[in-house]
């Protein structure tokens, strides 16, 4: 099957520092890939629609100089968690969606993101 | 959003199925129904999905009803290892959002 990973899986910051999470598919190409974040004993929720070679799509609410997001190849996308503060701790997924249909979307381990 | 509804909890004994309900009743004709689930601490797992016939794969079955506006994925034999989160999506536009989903408990 399709496989995701990210990079770091486990992160510990100090505030006001930058994060980059790394989101690769290993045996296919994604036209799309899609970041998530999810606190403790919530659901996920969608932050932004990362599509290679043009600008990224946010969802609302989520701040786009904060989390600067970098769909560069059809194998990587990249999260940068900005200046991070305490309450941008959180459990980063992202997922990739195949060539043009992505009607299925395959899930990264997630990255945790401790800001101290 | 198409939106679904589930039973946030439930229970199911270790060799029993599990019978895991959802609500999508605005569903639309040409809009699939997923299933993913997502053990502590991990990233989401596909399961299965489906559009308007029943799926069978190696681990569940999806039956979705007539009318599209609910569905039940069938875990056969639950083990321990079944115990999780899942999430039952309607993929609106190439666009999956995730519910509260159901948390599966299997108990020995």
């Amino acid at each position: 099957g399709a496989v995701v990973s990210q990079h770091p899986s486990r992160v510990i910051c100090k505030s006001g520092t930058s994060v980059k999470i790394e989101c690769r598919s290993l045996d296919f190409q994604a036209t799309t890939m899609f970041w998530y974040r999810q606190f403790p004993k919530q659901s996920l929720m969608l932050m932004a629609t990362s599509n290679e070679g043009s600008k990224a799509t946010y969802e609302q609410g989520v701040e786009k100089d904060k989390f600067l997001i970098n769909h560069a190849s059809l194998t990587l996308s990249t999260l940068t968690v900005t200046s991070a503060h305490p309450e941008d701790s959180s459990f980063y997924i992202c997922s990739a969606a195949p060539g043009q249909s992505f009607n299925e979307q395959f899930f990264g381990p997630g990255t945790r993101l401790t800001v101290l | 959003d198409a939106k679904t509804t589930q039973p946030p909890s439930m229970d199911c004994a270790e060799g029993r199925a599990a019978n895991l309900p959802c609500n999508h009743s605005t569903i639309s004709g040409n809009e699939y129904v997923y299933w993913y689930r997502q053990i502590h601490s991990q990233g989401p797992q596909y399961i299965i999905h489906g559009l308007k016939n029943n799926e069978t794969n190696e681990m569940a079955s999806l039956i979705i009803t007539e009318d599209r506006k609910s569905s039940t994925l069938i875990l056969p034999h639950a083990t321990l290892r079944d115990t999780a989160v899942y999430y039952c999506i309607v993929n609106r536009n190439n666009d999956m959002r995730f519910g509260a989903g159901t948390r599966l408990t299997v108990k020995p």
